[in-house]
């Protein structure tokens, strides 16, 4: 069965320190990734989604980036944090256009 | 531009009435339309999914969802409510055709559901 990891589940970060947060799946192949930010436990907004290995698109600009350096593998980065980057991240997959998609446990992130 | 709208922030239901969640979508062509429900700092759970076929789609804890195509609603419904059935609560919607976007999930801003004891 297919499984998403998504890691640390809390961080405290200082401002202006850089960011790494890793998604990975298991268990299928060539699935899409998302990478979601859910502001005071309220709406998701995407930020990046990925159809394959270094294909990425962004959906807001800002001061994340994401890469995915393998199949199965998706990262979010700051080299920079604000303030404004705190919130609940969440990673998720889905396979073929009609199948729903699977969320990780998220990162709460906290930059003080 | 594609949306989707959860009219109400919160809704209130006693234990054992039913409950109805509000949902209503604008995007170009046919969508696939989802329900997912988030416990606190958890991840989202997918409930149920609408694709093609009988407008009433049964998903998982007895909720179900009922497809109005003209009225382009996907409510989330459930005979009889349960104190462990609070949450929040989003509706998502997939594009489905030509169209670019069709890898993105559109999810509506989310319904707090309280059932009281």
């Amino acid at each position: 069965s297919q499984t998403i990891h998504q890691w640390p589940a809390t961080l405290v970060q200082p401002v202006g320190s850089p960011l790494s947060l890793e998604c990975t799946v298991e268990g299928t192949s060539n699935p899409n990734l998302y990478w979601y930010r859910q502001a005071a436990g309220r709406g998701l907004q995407l930020l990046f989604y990925s159809v394959g290995i270094g294909q990425i698109s962004s959906e807001v600009p800002q001061n994340l980036s994401a890469s995915r350096p393998q199949d199965r593998q998706f990262i979010l980065s700051s080299k920079k944090l604000l303030l404004s980057d705190s919130g609940f991240y969440l990673c998720a997959w889905s396979g073929d256009r009609n199948t729903e998609a699977f969320f990780g446990q998220g990162t709460r992130l906290t930059v003080v | 531009a594609q949306s989707v709208a959860q009219p109400e922030d919160q809704v209130n239901v006693a234990e054992g009435n039913p409950l109805t969640v509000k949902c209503t979508y604008s995007v170009s062509g046919n969508p696939y339309l989802f329900w997912y429900v988030q416990y606190p700092n958890r991840g989202l759970q997918f409930l149920l999914k609408y694709i093609t076929g009988d407008n009433l789609v049964k998903g998982s804890y007895g909720f179900e969802a009922e497809f109005n195509k003209s009225q382009t609603s996907f409510h989330l419904k459930k005979p009889s409510a349960l104190v462990s059935d609070s949450a929040l609560y989003f509706c998502a919607v997939r594009p489905y055709g030509s169209t670019s976007g069709t890898y993105k999930y559109i999810f509506g801003t989310g319904t707090r559901l309280k059932v009281l004891a």
